[in-house]
């Protein structure tokens, strides 16, 4: 069975600190895909990455980085210099092709950013 | 479209109606997905569509919800005889085909059932 754990239920730092929301992932696919998505209080779901699990290397967009780490099945983001603008619902996610692409959601870390 | 889109935003019933939600995908594209978020929980698979065909709904909680897509692009989602714990937002996604990787979400349906 395919399983998306976030342990962090809610985590609250003060502007400008560091923070990484952890992800741990099951699944038995040799081909699957992670996500991170975003869900500010107005609700919509925005994407923020995907990442094959081919591909091992950590990505860095602006103040987001990624750590995808096989050995542990584990996929973190960090948000460097947070800022209250960040503060939403951090749902990280897998999928994959041999299952029709059906996305598996964890249950969400809620993150406030404190000014 | 430009985006995924769903209607209504907001939907308020009363328990025991039916009620029925939309969702109107990328122009051309061939999945598409439906997902029931409750609050404080991550979303959750029902039932996806390849054009009209409805390969997979095995995610549908009861045999009071139904999907169609009879056409291959709009989908209509349906709950018969509403309870209180289908209360959620109920979220549609879609892709250019199975096995595209990337997903793309409308905007979602609040529906709340008193």
């Amino acid at each position: 069975a395919q399983k998306v754990t976030q342990a962090q239920t809610e985590i609250s730092v003060v502007e400008k600190e560091d923070v990484t929301l952890d992800c741990v992932y099951e699944t038995r696919d040799t081909t699957y895909y992670l996500f991170w998505y975003k869900q500010p209080p107005s609700g919509e779901l925005v994407f923020l990455i995907r990442r094959n699990s081919f591909d091992e290397q950590n990505e860095i967009s602006g103040r987001y980085s990624w750590n995808f780490q096989k050995s542990t099945s584990s996929f973190n983001f960090t948000i460097t210099a947070s800022q209250v603008v960040d503060s939403a619902v951090y749902f990280c996610a897998l999928s994959s092709a041999l299952r029709d692409d059906k996305i598996i959601f964890g249950k969400g870390t809620r993150l406030h950013i404190l000014p | 479209g430009a985006g995924v889109s769903q209607s209504p935003r907001y939907k308020v019933t009363k328990r025991g109606q039916d009620v029925t939600l939309r969702c109107d995908p990328i122009s051309s594209h061939a999945t598409l997905y439906w997902y029931q978020q409750a609050l404080g929980q991550g979303p959750e698979f029902l039932t996806y569509f390849n054009y009209e065909a409805q390969p997979d709904k095995s995610g549908l909680p009861s045999d009071r919800f139904s999907a169609e897509r009879p056409e291959g692009s709009i989908s209509t989602l349906t709950i018969q005889r509403t309870e209180q714990r289908d209360s959620a937002m109920y979220r549609c996604a879609s892709s250019p085909r199975v096995g595209w990787e990337t997903q793309y979400f409308g905007p979602g349906t609040r529906l709340l059932v008193l």
